[in-house]
């Protein structure tokens, strides 16, 4: 069966500092991988997703994530956070054409000024 | 732009009523979805559709049912209400089931049951 972890449910991070947001997946085939953010009181939007090629993808708002298949990871990276990218960020991943999600539980981030 | 609305964004329900969340998508999508969300937890599917006038169960469909009477509207149903059935409900829709698609999520709405 497929799953996703996501180790850090609560992080902080200063105003300008790098993140990291980690996401594991198990699953023995290639997946398709997503990061979802969910700000508050919304619905969740699209970051990026992964599906095939250079394991480094670009996402909107200066997000990118790196696959891994060796370490069945897909984490996520920004260079320097603003305030306004608290919210909370999912990691999804699919089996393929026909298959549902399955969701990470979320990581909520806090960016202190 | 891309565009699922949900009614009511809010809600307060009694233990054992009926309650009816709804949900319209402006996408021209085949596939919709209701989800369910509770704190500390990731998204959980309920129902989903791929075309009108059928559903199909996801994974925790038990105390649900839902109603697809057109390609824009997709209606989740509580039959009798619990209280574990206070959580935030959110509706998508997407082109095509999984793969490399997207999922386009609505608001969300908060229904709480006492």
């Amino acid at each position: 069966a497929q799953s996703v972890t996501q180790p850090d449910a609560r992080v902080t991070v200063s105003e300008g500092a790098s993140l990291q947001l980690r996401c594991k997946y198990s699953y023995s085939g290639t997946p398709y991988l997503f990061w979802y953010v969910q700000y508050p009181r919304q619905g969740l939007q699209l970051l990026l997703k992964y599906y095939s090629g250079d394991p480094v993808v670009q996402g909107v708002n200066g997000f990118e994530a790196e696959f891994s298949k060796s370490n069945s990871s897909f984490h996520l990276r920004k260079a320097s956070v603003h305030w306004s990218d608290s919210a909370v960020y999912f990691c999804v991943l699919s089996q393929g054409t026909g298959s549902k999600l399955s969701f990470g539980k979320g990581a909520k981030l806090t960016v202190s000024p | 732009e891309a565009a699922v609305t949900q009614s009511p964004r809010s809600k307060v329900a009694v233990t054992g009523g009926k309650v009816t969340l709804s949900c319209h998508q402006t996408n021209n999508h085949d596939y919709m979805y209701w989800y369910r969300q509770d704190t500390g937890h990731g998204l959980r599917l309920i129902h989903y559709s791929y075309v009108a006038d059928s559903t199909e169960k996801g994974d925790i469909p038990d105390g649900y049912k839902a109603s697809r009477p057109s390609q824009e509207n997709f209606s989740l149903i509580l039959e009798l209400a619990s209280l574990s059935q206070t959580a935030v409900y959110f509706c998508a829709s997407s082109d095509a089931l999984g793969g490399r698609d997207t999922q386009y999520f609505g608001p969300g709405t908060r229904l709480l049951v006492l």
